[in-house]
């Protein structure tokens, strides 16, 4: 089944205590990107990969950082998290290249992470 | 990137067409509008996506007039299982995902769907 994995679906952690969030898709997408979500704010670009070993920043990367060392792989790493980085986290992907595909499924997104910070 | 405002909340009951109007003023020639929809605590699904005119497929219908200024999603005969935040996004997409794609999901549109 064409899907995007994140782990761990909850995790309630301490300031400070560095933790990574994974994401794996396997659909051979070029493209991954991370989001967060909050109420009343909808949801928020963190960075985004376009390929192996090419990322970007979104509109929130602050406290966050990413790696793409593999096309299938985007972790979300939060070196010392603070409370203000609780939130409901989403990896979605997509694939760059072929448009019609991209027309007929757009972005598929994980499940989500929902991440509390203590 | 253009910007979109949709309503905050619709309510409709089971059985009724839903339409969710989405305005987008400052679309540029080559923005995509789509479509995705939310339940609680899951990630956002691909609805529908188009450039002008109308498009459908198995779940809904996209209008977009002439001026592409807006755009309409049309649910038919929604059921409570069609409860869900809506959003609607406008992006360039003529390369795919990435820099030239960075969708912005403003806070959508949540559908009350009532037996």
């Amino acid at each position: 089944e064409a899907q995007v994995t994140q782990n761990p679906r909850y995790l309630i952690t301490v300031t400070g205590k560095k933790l990574t969030v994974t994401c794996s898709q396997n659909m051979n997408h070029e493209y991954m990107s991370w989001y967060r979500q909050d109420p009343g704010l909808g949801l928020r670009q963190i960075y985004y990969s376009m390929n192996v070993e090419v990322t970007d920043k979104g509109d929130v990367p602050e406290g966050y950082k990413v790696s793409r060392k593999e096309k299938r792989n985007f972790p979300l790493i939060l070196e010392s998290p603070s409370p203000n980085q609780t939130s409901l986290y989403f990896c979605a992907s997509s694939s760059n290249l072929d448009r019609a595909a991209f027309r007929d499924y757009g972005y598929t997104f994980g499940s989500g992470t929902r991440l509390t910070v203590v | 990137l253009a910007k979109t405002t949709q309503p905050i909340s619709m309510d409709s009951y089971e059985g009724q067409e839903v339409n969710i109007t989405c305005s987008h003023n400052n679309i540029a020639t080559n923005d995509y509008i789509t479509w995705y929809q939310q339940f609680p605590s899951q990630g956002p699904r691909f609805i529908i996506q188009g450039y002008k005119t109308k498009v459908t497929n198995e779940v809904a219908s996209l209008f977009i007039p002439a001026d592409r200024k807006s755009s309409t999603l049309s649910l038919p005969r929604v059921s409570l299982s069609d409860t869900a935040v809506y959003y609607c996004l406008v992006g360039d997409i003529s390369l795919g995902g990435g820099a030239t794609n960075k969708l912005i999901f403003g806070t959508g549109t949540l559908l009350a769907v009532q037996p």
